[in-house]
């Protein structure tokens, strides 16, 4: 066990409601990332973290995504108004900054959006 | 931005064979290329990395190369046995300023008795 969370393991929603998922990453790491990745694809980076700051977002990451770490420790990441094109897994990812560069992964989040 | 292709996308290989998988690169300041392997329903698990200081390197039955001029890094499992099966994905970052990874699309390898 690499030692990051994830929960819950798996979601299902219907079209249009929120969700939440939430990162634990190992304790003494300060960036923390958020990958998605759909069947049959590698991961996909959507944004990351040093410590509480959120420096980095990808294109991919719309207006309805929102990601925070407010005391740098864990991180959630939210999705208003699920569409059916977000059915994906959320994998969270952590390592620390001036160490050896590998990020350990989160077992992920699947979401299943009806 | 990075882009990272790899083949091949399946590959299948009799136990005890050797297992080839190739990526190539585009943004020529990246200097690091982990691999990782999913298995089914599991989280990605780094099974070797190597950085653009170093052409190879090499843990027990698998190795990494790396070639920057032609941006081109592969893996290598040498005796491959049954256990190995599973999706590889080659990644790379740069890692000075956000350390993203950008993966390859996966290879799917089955091992057969």
């Amino acid at each position: 066990d690499t030692g990051v969370s994830q929960n819950p393991r798996h979601k299902i929603t219907k079209r249009g409601q929120n969700v939440t998922f939430r990162c634990d990453p190992i304790s003494e790491h300060n960036r923390l990332y958020w990958y998605r990745q759909t069947l049959g694809q590698g991961p996909e980076f959507l944004t990351y973290f040093q410590n509480e700051a959120q420096l980095e977002k990808s294109r991919l990451l719309s207006d309805r995504f929102s990601a925070e770490r407010p005391k740098g420790s864990f991180s959630t990441l939210e999705i208003q108004r699920t569409e059916q094109g977000d059915s994906a897994m959320y994998l969270c990812a952590s390592f620390s900054s001036g160490g050896t560069d590998t990020q350990y992964f989160g077992p992920g989040t699947r979401l299943t959006v009806l | 931005g990075e882009n990272v292709e790899q083949h091949p996308s399946t590959l299948s290989v009799q136990e005890g064979d050797s297992a080839v998988i190739k990526c190539t690169y585009s943004d020529s300041a990246s200097n690091y290329f982990p691999w990782y392997k999913q298995e089914l329903g599991k989280r990605p698990q780094l099974i070797i990395d190597i950085r653009s200081n170093v052409g190879e390197k090499k843990d027990q039955r698998i190795a990494v190369t790396l070639n920057k001029t032609a941006k081109h890094f592969s893996l290598h499992i040498t005796e491959t046995q049954p256990e190995d099966s599973a999706v590889y994905f080659c990644a790379a970052s740069y890692t000075g300023t956000a350390s993203k990874l950008t993966f390859g699309t996966g290879t799917r390898l089955q091992v057969t008795l």
